[in-house]
């Protein structure tokens, strides 16, 4: 089944607004990355989270990373039409053999 | 440094045919992984091959596989094709083995396969 589970599968925003998208796994993660895919496009890689309780920032995004290391969000702050999008998750899991799995991604349109 | 690079970018085949699509990593880089993506299941991770040997593998049928040259280049081929094979089809490479800490994939622009 499912390992890592990401919602909310769509998000429909005006410009302006905020947007987060979640990431959670029922087992411990060893790290976690995201992606962004625009439309047409392919994924792009955003940032790699590692330490428990870690947050990092890029301009209006911010990742954090849980404090069990079982869950992830990604959060946009006053979002911009050129945010739209599919955001995933990749986690590696512990004693997985290695894998990445990624979520299931949230696709996030911006009304102007 | 080019980016990495997939071909074809479309290809059209009938059922039961099968299907080779070629990836060429960024130069350096040893792993590369394939996926499949599908509106309805999103990204499916399909195998990865570091150093020409297959080191991890998804849930896909043995129709699918793949093998990695001494170069890092690596193939992959679909045998009796099935409608449900419609899919992008993305490589992805990194200097080390996928989601090792500090590594980053670096996706290619896709295969786009149809079945018909």
């Amino acid at each position: 089944g499912q390992q890592v589970m990401q919602i909310p599968q769509y998000q429909h925003v005006q410009e302006g607004e905020d947007f987060t998208t979640y990431c959670n796994s029922s087992t411990t993660l060893s790290n976690i990355q995201w992606y962004k895919q625009r439309p047409g496009g392919h994924p792009v890689f955003l940032i790699q989270l590692v330490k428990s309780g870690e947050v990092k920032k890029q301009k209006r995004l911010t990742f954090q990373f849980g404090e069990a290391k079982k869950n992830s969000s990604l959060h946009i702050t006053a979002t911009q039409t050129t945010d739209v999008g599919t955001y995933f998750c990749a986690a590696m899991i512990y004693n997985q053999g290695g894998k990445l799995i990624f979520g299931q991604g949230t696709e996030l349109s911006v009304k102007p | 440094k080019a980016g990495v690079t997939q071909t074809p970018r479309y290809l059209i085949k009938t059922r039961g045919q099968q299907v080779t699509l070629s990836c060429s990593p960024i130069s350096g880089h040893r792993s590369v992984s394939w996926y499949q993506q599908t509106p309805g299941q999103g990204l499916q991770f399909l195998f990865e091959y570091f150093s020409e040997t297959q080191r991890n593998k998804g849930n896909f049928p043995g129709r699918f596989s793949g093998r990695q040259f001494s170069n890092s280049r690596s193939e992959m081929n679909v045998s009796t094709l099935e409608l449900g094979d419609s899919a992008l089809y993305l490589c992805a490479s990194s200097l080390g083995l996928s989601g090792r800490l500090g590594d980053t994939q670096y996706f290619g622009p896709g295969t786009r396969l149809t079945v018909l």
